[in-house]
This record gives C-alpha cells, sequence and structure tokens, in this order.
C-alpha cells in the first residue's frame, strides 16, 4: 500500500492563479481531509469528506474547493491565490470518524 | 471552542532519558486523542489512539495517557535515542463533529 500519495511536493503560484492539489489513498478509508499546517500554528482543517460524492466545510474552508467523485480521490483546488494561502497542505484519512488517520507527505505551496 | 495546548514548545534531553511531553485541552467532552510525529519536510505519523473510555495506551517504547477530568494527556518516552527526535503533536477530537484540534506541538531534540 502507498498510504495516503499527494501531489505536487512542491509548487509556487502567481497572485490570482489557480491550481489543483491531487491526493489519493489506497486504502479504501472513507474518510478523507485536507488540512493546512502555518508555522508556529496548529494544523486546521480545510475540507472533509465522508464517502464519496459527500464534502462538507472546516475552519478555514474559503478560497478553496473539494469534489469526492470516487472514494481515492480528494483533490483541493485553489481558486485566485493568495499570499495568504501559502502554506503546507496535507492531506490525511481515515477508515472512520475516531480512526487512526493516516496523513500524506505534503505540499508546499508558495503565492508570490 | 476545544484549545489544545503544548508546552514546552521546545526540549532537549540526553540519550537513554526517560521523557514526558504534556498536552492539555480545555472541552473535556473528548471522543479521543491522537499523539502524532512529525519529522521536518514529512507529513505526521501517528503514534497512538486513545479513545475517551481509556486511560492509556502502550506502543514499544511509548505509552500515552488520558486524564479527562484534568484535561490532560502525557506522552512518555522511555530509554530516548537520537531517532526520536521530531516534532510530537497532541490532537483531540469530540463527539458530532470531524475536526481535529491540534496543538502546535513540542519540538524534541535527543542529544547523543
Amino acid at each position: 500500500n502507498a498510504g495516503v500519495t499527494q501531489t505536487p511536493k512542491f509548487r509556487i503560484l502567481k497572485i490570482g492563479q489557480s491550481m489543483t492539489l491531487q491526493c489519493a489513498q489506497d486504502m479504501n478509508h472513507n474518510y478523507m481531509y485536507w488540512y493546512r499546517q502555518d508555522p508556529g500554528m496548529g494544523l486546521k482543517l480545510i475540507y472533509y469528506s465522508v464517502g464519496a460524492g459527500i464534502t462538507d466545510k472546516g475552519e478555514v474552508p474559503n478560497g478553496y474547493n473539494v469534489s469526492r467523485s470516487t472514494t481515492e480521490d480528494f483533490p483541493l483546488r485553489l481558486e485566485l491565490a493568495a499570499p495568504s494561502q501559502t502554506s503546507v497542505y496535507f492531506c490525511a484519512s481515515s477508515y472512520y470518524r475516531g480512526n487512526t488517520i493516516y496523513f500524506g507527505e505534503g505540499s508546499w505551496l508558495t503565492v508570490v | 471552542k476545544q484549545e489544545v495546548t503544548q508546552i514546552p514548545a521546545a526540549l532537549s534531553v540526553p540519550e537513554g532519558e526517560n521523557l514526558v511531553l504534556n498536552c492539555s485541552f480545555t472541552d473535556s467532552a473528548i471522543y479521543n486523542l491522537q499523539w502524532f510525529r512529525q519529522d521536518p519536510g514529512k507529513g505526521l505519523t501517528s503514534l497512538l489512539l486513545i479513545q475517551s473510555s481509556q486511560r492509556e495506551q502502550t506502543s514499544g517504547r511509548l505509552n500515552a495517557s488520558l486524564d479527562k477530568s484534568s484535561g490532560r494527556s502525557t506522552l512518555y518516552i522511555a530509554a530516548s535515542q537520537p531517532g526520536d527526535s521530531a516534532t510530537y503533536l497532541c490532537a483531540v477530537s469530540v463527539f458530532g463533529n470531524e475536526k481535529l484540534t491540534f496543538g502546535t506541538g513540542t519540538r524534541l531534540t535527543i542529544i547523543p
């Protein structure tokens, strides 16, 4: 099993550009999450999904969109990138609520 | 609003010593608590998960305890090794909420 795979690892965006962070898991997990981690701050939940076709907002959803068309994939879309979206983004998954959460390696995004 | 605090932010100890990392949370109505390890430039790896009905969990040299009434958890690392150097984060979830609330972590350095 590869676990949770994120791409790209690093990306530089210009203000106003858009991009999609890809996330895939091969553990047949129902729950998937997107977090962002800023220096000196705890991880903040952006969006989550409890199964294919179902998504919901987390703490900091503004400026982002997600979709969950399959169990395996949970892409995060950044529209009109802003410097405030410079961060490290982590995708994660778990079989169910309250189970162990598995994280991807992270995607470093810089908006200039 | 649940808040999670980890003090100290950084800790250095000589190799071979036993050590304790602390995690405190403000709302005792938690569903579970997880301890994670994060190496520089990497994602989070789940170390231990304690359900709200449990008092402790053990894995190898690691032992995590949970005291809901006082809003505290500790991660005990026995016979520390240089490979234990990393940032350790705790996170709590509450009933009916998919969001994990993370602490900002303790950066642990084991001195050879």
